[in-house]
């Protein structure tokens, strides 16, 4: 079973505009990951953020984290066209192992 | 740097057929893995390798096998093809050596590798 869901599946918009992508999760976590995926590619770390922090910034990308819900987002603000890809959420659940589960992701088409 | 390489990119097998996929990096990372990645199921953990010598099953390990050759390899084998084993697969790895809840196991990804069994 899929530790990360991402909602939505999919998100169509506007170049400029923000985009807004969430992740929930089932198990305690010490920390969640944020990776992109371009079409035909491998994924690629976006950003990470601890259990002990509720928000995190780098350049256009600002996660939040609530670990009360279970729950974080992702937001992209002014999108560009190169925003094009899938976005994961990923957790290594409250164990410190290996094993590393990431969500269904959500596609995201940012139209010029 | 290369980072992961993964061989081949594509393959097209028939049901039994028998293959490996190989996988390289070169970050002197500890931790391998292979995941597979289907249309909206996200990523599966299929086998990772926490060190050398060390292989353990993820979360879709039937009806494959794999093999930690030194610090730099791991390979991925299918014994007997079977369609449902059509997918995309990952190779990743990170520096991660040991179960430790400080720190974050941040993957590094090769391209992939798209099979096709019929």
């Amino acid at each position: 079973s899929q530790q990360g869901e991402e909602d939505p599946q999919a998100l169509s918009i506007q170049e400029g505009e923000n985009a807004t992508m969430n992740c929930s999760y089932k198990t305690s976590i010490n920390n969640l990951q944020w990776y992109r995926q371009n079409s035909g590619r491998g994924l690629v770390h976006l950003i990470l953020i601890r259990s002990n922090e509720r928000e995190k910034h780098s350049g256009r990308l600002r996660v939040t984290l609530d670990t009360s819900k279970k729950s974080s987002s992702l937001l992209i603000t002014a999108s560009r066209a190169a925003d094009t890809a899938s976005y994961f959420c990923a957790t290594d659940g409250h164990t410190g192992g290996f094993k590393t589960i990431f969500g269904a992701g959500t596609r995201l088409f940012v139209k010029a | 740097n290369a980072g992961v390489t993964q061989t081949p990119k594509f393959q097209v097998l028939k049901t039994g057929q028998s293959m490996t996929l190989q996988c390289a990096q070169d970050m002197n990372h500890n931790s391998m893995y292979w995941y597979r990645q289907d249309p909206g199921m996200g990523l599966r953990l299929i086998y990772y390798s926490a060190s050398e010598g060390t292989t353990d099953k993820g979360e879709v390990p039937n009806g494959y096998n794999v093999s930690r050759l030194n610090k730099r390899e791991f390979s991925l084998r299918l014994e007997s093809a079977a369609p449902s084993q059509t997918s995309v697969y990952f190779c990743a790895s990170s520096p991660r050596r040991t179960v430790t809840l400080s720190g974050a196991n941040v993957l590094t990804f090769g391209a992939g590798s798209r099979l096709t069994v019929l």
